[in-house]
C-alpha cells in the first residue's frame, strides 16, 4: 500500500532564517506531487506541483521554492522566511490516469509552520 | 479570483439530523469535483467525488449532488454524526491533475 510522510510535524523557525521541508511517497512510482499551504482564514492553496524528477511548477509567487531530487521526494524549501509563511503546510500525491480516470489526491500529515 | 467558494464558513446540525455542505464554482472547464475531510493538524482525506457527466453520487451516508447549470454542488451527510465533526473542503479539477480547493466549511455536529 501507498503512504506518504511529511516532516518535520511542527517547526518554529524566526523571520529570515532558511527553509526544507520533506514529503517522501512509498509504495508507488511516477506519481504526480503537490505542495500545498493552508493559512489562518484560507482554504488550501496550491503551491507548486511536479510531474517528475526535476519538473516543478509554481502555481503563486512567493519567497518558496520545490525541488524533486528524486521520484518520490518533494522538497519545500525558502532562503528567508516571513511572517507571512507561517500555515499548515500539505503534501499529496496522485497516479495520473489511475481510478478509471476520476483521480483523487491523497494528502500527508502536514507540517505545522509558525514563523516569529 | 476565487474559483471554488463555499460561502458558509461553519455549520451546526444536530445528531441524527441532515448536514447540507453547499459549493458554487465558476468556471466552466471543471469536470471533476471532490469533497474532502480534514481534522486539525491533520491532512486531508477524501470522501467523495462526482464526474461531470453525472449529477448524483452515493456512498453510504455521503451524497454528492452537481448541478452543472448552476455551477453548484453540494454534500449530503445522513445521519448526521458527532465523529463527522471537521473541516469539509470542496474541490475541483479541469482533469489536469490540480485541485482547485474552496475555503472550507467547518461542520459541528452536536450530540
Amino acid at each position: 500500500s501507498q503512504t506518504i510522510h511529511q516532516w518535520p510535524a511542527t517547526l518554529v523557525q524566526p523571520v529570515g532564517s532558511p527553509l526544507s521541508l520533506e514529503c517522501t511517497v512509498e509504495g508507488t512510482s511516477n506519481p504526480n506531487l503537490y505542495w500545498y499551504r493552508q493559512a489562518a482564514g484560507r482554504g488550501l492553496q496550491l503551491l507548486f506541483y511536479s510531474v517528475g524528477i526535476g519538473q516543478i511548477s509554481s502555481e503563486v509567487p512567493q519567497n518558496l521554492s520545490a525541488s524533486r531530487p528524486q521520484d518520490r521526494q518533494f522538497i519545500l524549501s525558502s532562503k528567508k522566511l516571513l511572517l507571512s509563511d507561517s500555515g499548515f503546510y500539505l503534501c499529496a500525491w496522485i497516479l495520473p490516469g489511475t481510478s478509471d480516470g476520476l483521480e483523487t489526491q491523497y494528502f500527508g500529515p502536514g507540517t505545522r509552520l509558525l514563523v516569529l | 479570483d476565487q474559483q471554488v467558494k463555499q460561502n458558509s464558513p461553519s455549520l451546526s446540525v444536530q445528531e441524527g439530523r441532515i448536514s447540507i455542505l453547499n459549493c458554487d464554482y465558476t468556471n466552466s472547464m471543471f469536470d471533476y469535483f471532490l469533497w474532502y475531510k480534514k481534522y486539525p493538524a491533520e491532512g486531508p482525506t477524501f470522501l467523495i467525488s462526482i464526474s461531470s457527466i453525472k449529477d448524483k453520487n452515493e456512498d453510504g451516508r455521503f451524497t454528492v449532488f452537481l448541478n452543472k447549470s448552476a455551477k453548484h454542488l453540494s454534500l449530503h451527510i445522513v445521519p448526521s454524526q458527532p465523529g463527522d465533526s471537521a473541516v469539509y473542503f470542496c474541490a475541483a479539477s479541469e482533469s489536469n491533475y490540480k485541485l482547485t480547493f474552496g475555503k472550507g466549511t467547518l461542520l459541528t455536529v452536536n450530540p
